[in-house]
């Protein structure tokens, strides 16, 4: 079945504690893609990646890093944690030529 | 930049009918639709292609615009089942998929 994989599906954690959100597609896609969402703001792009180590920032960067290593994978990564970055976090992928993007289930984050 | 949406929030009585609309600023390649159920993940229901074609599966179609770098969903005859948020996306061709802030409907029996 395709689908793209977010783990964990919540977390509540404290400020400055380091944490990794995984995210892997079995799609086969070049492009993936990480977004928050806040009421009322939508769908907020983070960083996208068009393909391995191609990585590139998206509207709301700040305090996140990513990485691109292998095709499937594309985690998310809290340095240091602060509570502005509560959210609903969502990892989606994309195929080439006019395809939808496929969404994982979501990660909520909590940060105390 | 981000696609801009209108209405932000739509209430209806099951079996009327609705628009929602989606404007760009900027010539647009592509027109993606999608439905968000509360805390779950945005489910796709079109892509409209710049040409001016109109889609539809069943009960909901869309249109695009290219000229006016617009585009609209149309719920017809709506259900309860289609309450949820309704995102438009848009990409350009330089620019990957950018989302609206999305549009809240609300079917009631």
């Amino acid at each position: 079945e395709a689908q793209v994989t977010q783990n964990p599906r919540y977390l509540i954690t404290v400020t400055g504690k380091k944490l990794t959100v995984t995210c892997s597609q079995n799609m086969n896609h070049e492009y993936m893609s990480w977004y928050r969402q806040d009421p009322g703001l939508g769908l907020r792009q983070i960083y996208y990646s068009m393909n391995v180590e191609v990585t590139d920032k998206g509207d709301v960067p700040e305090g996140y890093k990513v990485s691109r290593k292998e095709k499937r994978n594309f985690p998310l990564i809290l340095e240091s944690p602060s509570p502005n970055q509560t959210s609903l976090y969502f990892c989606a992928s994309q195929g080439q030529g006019n395809q939808p993007q496929h969404f994982g289930d979501g990660t909520r984050l909590s940060i105390l | 930049q981000q696609p801009v949406q209108s209405p932000q929030a739509v209430i209806l009585r099951e079996g009327e009918d609705a628009v929602i609309n989606c404007s760009s600023s900027k010539a647009l390649y592509s027109v993606h639709w999608y439905r968000q159920k509360h805390g779950e993940a945005p489910v796709f229901l079109m892509i409209l292609l710049k040409g001016g074609e109109q889609k539809g599966h069943e009960k909901i179609s869309a249109s695009f615009n290219e000229k006016k770098q617009q585009s609209s969903l149309y719920l017809t005859a709506s259900q309860l089942s289609y309450s949820g948020t309704y995102f438009c996306g848009t990409e350009t061709p330089i620019s990957r998929l950018t989302f609206g802030e999305g549009t809240q409907l609300t079917v009631n029996p």
